[in-house]
């Protein structure tokens, strides 16, 4: 069975910092992997989809990367803001199978103005 | 443009009880999935459907049914509540599963108490 881990469960920095989380899966047959942002109480915004044949994606202060061979999901906040504040979830597709998404547990992030 | 929308947004059942919890999406999108997310578990798939009149089961398809027959909409039944069913239910949508199509759009969940 498909595991997605993502380290750490919690992160606490203060504005302005660039920070990263990271995501690793166990079965390097990936399709794609999405990372989400939850605000509390509230449901998922997607925020980058990276598809197997990419290194990278990126959306304004976000970059996602993907290393297949490591099974391993990077996404990179830079100059962080108290509005990043959430938590933010991977989510991996593998090539076999149909179940469409299977997602991490997340981290939540606390940036300190 | 609402995107997906649930209905109820809380609930409390007694155990035994029966309730419908229904997602509506106005984005014409062809897949539909309920996902249940409990502290330290995750987001866990329920059912998915692929299409109006077509269900899957998920990750966790026990003590739950769906329905869809209407494209924008997609119910999610608990027949007979239990209190291992006290979650938070968050119904998404996507245009498809490959070629770019695959982003899920959620809702903002409903909570679910059983007592």
């Amino acid at each position: 069975k498909q595991e997605v881990t993502q380290i750490p469960a919690a992160l606490s920095v203060p504005e302005g910092e660039n920070l990263v989380l990271n995501c690793s899966f166990t079965d390097s047959a990936i399709y794609n992997l999405q990372w989400f942002r939850q605000d509390p109480g509230k449901g998922l915004t997607s925020l980058l989809l990276i598809q197997s044949s990419q290194r990278e994606q990126t959306s304004g202060r976000l970059n996602a990367s993907l290393d297949k061979s490591s099974g391993r999901s990077t996404l990179y906040i830079a100059a962080s803001q108290p509005g990043d504040s959430a938590t933010y979830l991977c989510a991996y597709r593998g090539v076999s199978g149909s179940t469409p998404l299977v997602f991490g547990k997340g981290t939540r992030l606390s940036v300190i103005a | 443009n609402a995107g997906v929308t649930q209905t109820p947004k809380f609930r409390v059942l007694k155990t035994g009880q029966s309730m419908t919890l229904l997602c509506a999406q106005d984005m014409n999108h062809e897949y539909m999935y309920w996902y249940r997310q409990d502290p330290g578990m995750g987001l866990r798939l329920i059912h998915y459907s692929v299409g109006e009149g077509t269900t899957a089961k998920g990750e966790v398809p026990d003590g739950y049914n769906v329905s869809r027959l209407k494209k924008q909409n997609f119910l999610l039944g608990l027949e007979s509540a239990a209190p291992s069913q006290t979650s938070v239910y968050f119904c998404a949508s996507s245009r498809g599963l490959y070629g770019g199509q695959e982003t899920q759009y959620f809702g903002p969940g409903t909570r679910l108490l059983v007592l």
